[in-house]
């Protein structure tokens, strides 16, 4: 399996643009994570869905952040406009969720975000 | 809400020695703790996980302990090698299927 992947690797972009990032989880899993990670607040949980429905939201910071997970094997998150205060990095997890949950993350790369 | 701190500053050791980690929740009882390891540049990756009911819990040179009456997890690397330098983060579950991360503990282990 080649593991969550996550698109772009890096973006760039400036202040007011819209930015889409992808997500790709592993086959089979049934639940995925988006986090964001800064120096000054660590891992971030912004939401995560389960069998492709939307959970918790409750980290998403603004209105301007968005998530959709139309099948079972993509999911995108969107900032629009984005703000230099969006620059991170953002990863997208997936795992299996049973009935007690013990299930382990697996994190893709990460998609670097830069806000300028 | 849910707190989860670990130590902040980094943890330099010399090689071969026992680096000791530190984990402390609280508003919290998690039935479940994990640790994951995170390389720069690097997505997390997990390395263990313990339960309410185990004190203790090995992998090789890992070993996790897990106080609930202290709310606190300790992770410890035994024999410890300059290829074990990374940022170590804990997490728990909340509300079953939310997964919850500490700031991490970056380790430098120096030949």
């Amino acid at each position: 399996d080649a593991g969550v992947i996550q698109s772009p690797r890096h973006e760039v972009t400036e202040m007011g643009q819209e930015v889409t990032l992808r997500c790709k989880p592993i086959s089979g899993h049934n639940s995925l994570f988006w986090y964001r990670q800064t120096m000054m607040r660590g891992l971030e949980l912004l939401i995560y869905f389960n069998n492709n429905v939307p959970i918790d939201d409750s980290g998403m910071p603004e209105d301007r952040f968005s998530a959709k997970m139309p099948n079972a094997s993509f999911s995108t998150l969107k900032i629009q406009p984005s703000e230099p205060r969006d620059s991170a990095v953002y990863f997208c997890a997936s795992s299996l969720l049973r009935t007690a949950n013990t299930g382990e993350l697996f994190f893709g790369e990460g998609s670097r975000l830069t806000v300028l | 809400s849910q707190k989860i701190e670990q130590n902040s500053e980094a943890l330099n050791i010399q090689e071969g020695k026992t680096a000791t980690l530190t984990c402390n929740y609280t508003n919290y009882s998690p039935a479940y703790l994990q640790w994951y390891r995170q390389d720069p540049g690097r997505g997390p990756v997990f390395l263990l996980l313990i339960r309410e009911n185990e004190k203790e819990k090995r992998k090789e040179r890992l070993k996790v302990t897990f106080d609930t009456t202290l709310k606190q997890s300790l992770f410890h690397i035994t024999a410890s090698q300059p290829a074990d330098s990374a940022t170590y983060l804990c997490a728990l579950y909340y509300n079953t299927d939310k997964l919850i991360f500490g700031t991490g503990t970056r380790l430098q282990v120096f030949p």
